[in-house]
């Protein structure tokens, strides 16, 4: 149990363009559901918390406009790189959370390369 | 952003060695989280903690949450190869996000 999908797994897009990151709840709701993004080597930097049916709330430092994030469902969570530019490339990882069991449980992620 | 302090950062073992890996934090966590990451995919959670001074085993792993409830550590015994990947702790309060430690980098030597 507890698996999350997330799609693509890996996109190459060119500059100014715009990239849909899908994150899917398979087998359970999840009511939170959190995007982060992570350097080679690096931590988990979050970037946003995304609650179904409202909007997402963004940590200081990450652009809104730049990152649209979209929880329409309970199973099912979007981010957005709007107008993207070779530095917004990087690894994508999205979770999902439980209510009240206070775990996450984390997306394949999505490689982002732009050109 | 807020991180745990994970030691240590990286780790060159032998296969059949024993491996130990912790965090500490400032702050107080009701929830103690260790995760394991291969390269280029998602973390996969390995062990919850949800009360201090808890002691919880899933194979070869075992961890621990702290009485103080500011640190965890996480023990693997008898590694193998395939245990080999990026290890972090996670500290989790009552209001669902997650702070994480930096990593502790595993190679396991056959």
């Amino acid at each position: 149990g507890a698996v999350v999908s997330q799609h693509p797994s890996w996109v190459i897009c060119k500059s100014g363009t715009s990239v849909k990151i899908e994150c899917r709840s398979l087998d359970f709701q999840a009511t939170t559901m959190f995007w982060y993004r992570q350097f080679p080597k690096q931590s988990l930097m979050l970037m946003a918390t995304s609650n179904e049916g409202s909007k997402a709330t963004y940590e200081q430092g990450v652009e809104k406009d730049k990152f649209l994030i979209n929880h329409a469902s309970l199973t099912l969570s979007t981010l957005t790189v709007t107008s993207a530019h070779p530095e917004d490339s990087s690894f994508y990882i999205c979770s999902a959370g439980i209510q009240g069991a206070n775990i996450q449980y984390f997306g394949a992620g999505t490689r982002l390369s732009v050109l | 952003g807020q991180q745990l302090n994970q030691s240590p950062q990286s780790m060159f073992i032998q296969e059949g060695e024993d491996v130990s890996m912790n965090c500490t934090s400032s702050s107080i966590f009701n929830t103690w989280l260790w995760y394991k990451q291969e390269p280029g995919e998602g973390p996969v959670l390995l062990i919850a903690l949800y009360k201090a001074g808890e002691l919880t085993s899933n194979g070869r792993l075992t961890a621990q949450f702290g009485i103080t409830r500011k640190d965890s550590f996480l023990n693997i015994s008898a590694s193998i190869p395939s245990d080999v990947g990026i290890y972090f702790c996670a500290g989790g309060t009552s209001y669902g996000k997650l702070t994480f430690g930096q990593g502790t980098i595993l190679t396991v030597h056959p």
